[in-house]
C-alpha cells in the first residue's frame, strides 16, 4: 500500500482566517514532505521532515507553519494567507531521506484563498 | 543549482503514435531520476525510477526510460500511446547525497487523440 491520504481536499478561506491541512500515511515512512503546486506549474518543495524534525525549509513565508506531531501525520497550518497562495499543496513521504527513495505523493488540497 | 529541463510543452499524438519525452538535469554528480504522471484531476503517480544499474528502465503503463549519463538525460518513451495516456508528465531528479528532495521539470502535457 502507497497511500498518503491528505484532508481537506478543498478549501476556501479568508485572508484573516486560520485553517491546517493534514496529511498521514500509515506506510511506516520516516521522511515526510509538503509542496506546491500553482496551476500548470510543477510541484515547487516547501518542507522537508525527517524523523518528526524539520530538515528543511525551502524560506517559506511564515504564514505557512509546519507541524509533524508523529511518524504518521504531518499539518500545514495557514494563517493570514495571500490570495496568491491559492494553489494544490501536496504532501509526499519516503521511507528516509536516504539515497535511493522514492517518494508517493497524496492526492493534494485545493486551496483557494479569498 | 540544480534544474531539471523538459523540452516539450505539450505534445500531441493520436493514438498508436509512438512517445518520447525528452528531459535534461544539470548536475554533476549522482541523481536519482523519475518520471511522474498526473492524469486529469487526479494525484501524481510514479510511472518509473532510476538510481543505479541497467541505464534502460521499465514502468508501469508500457513505459520505458533510458539514463544516458554523458548526456544527462532521462528520456521518456512509449512505442505506442493510447487515449488514456493524456496527462501531465514530470522528469524529476533528487541529488543522491543527503536525500534531497525533488527537484522538478516544467512538465509536458501529452493530448492523445482516439
Amino acid at each position: 500500500d502507497t497511500e498518503v491520504t491528505q484532508t481537506p481536499k478543498h478549501l476556501v478561506m479568508g485572508m484573516t482566517n486560520k485553517k491546517s491541512l493534514k496529511c498521514e500515511q500509515h506506510m511506516g515512512h520516516r521522511a515526510m514532505y509538503w509542496y506546491k503546486q500553482k496551476a500548470k506549474k510543477p510541484p515547487e518543495l516547501m518542507f522537508v521532515y525527517s524523523y518528526e524534525k524539520l530538515s528543511i525549509n525551502e524560506s517559506v513565508p511564515s504564514r505557512f507553519s509546519p507541524e509533524c506531531p508523529n511518524s504518521s501525520l504531518l499539518n500545514l497550518h495557514l494563517h493570514a494567507l495571500q490570495p496568491e497562495d491559492s494553489a494544490l499543496y501536496l504532501c509526499a513521504s519516503s521511507r528516509e531521506r536516504g539515497q535511493e527513495e522514492t517518494q508517493y505523493f497524496g492526492p493534494g488540497t485545493r486551496l483557494l484563498v479569498l | 543549482a540544480q534544474s531539471v529541463s523538459q523540452h516539450n510543452h505539450h505534445v500531441i499524438l493520436s493514438e498508436a503514435a509512438s512517445l518520447e519525452l525528452g528531459c535534461n538535469y544539470s548536475y554533476g554528480g549522482t541523481v536519482n531520476l523519475f518520471w511522474y504522471v498526473q492524469y486529469p484531476g487526479q494525484h501524481l503517480q510514479l510511472l518509473l525510477k532510476y538510481f543505479s544499474g541497467d541505464p534502460l528502465v521499465k514502468g508501469i503503463k508500457g513505459f520505458e526510460a533510458e539514463f544516458i549519463k554523458s548526456k544527462f538525460s532521462f528520456n521518456l518513451r512509449k512505442p505506442s500511446v493510447q487515449w488514456s495516456d493524456t496527462a501531465e508528465y514530470f522528469c524529476a531528479a533528487a541529488r543522491r547525497e543527503a536525500g534531497t528532495a525533488l527537484i522538478f521539470g516544467k512538465g509536458t502535457t501529452l493530448s492523445v487523440s482516439s
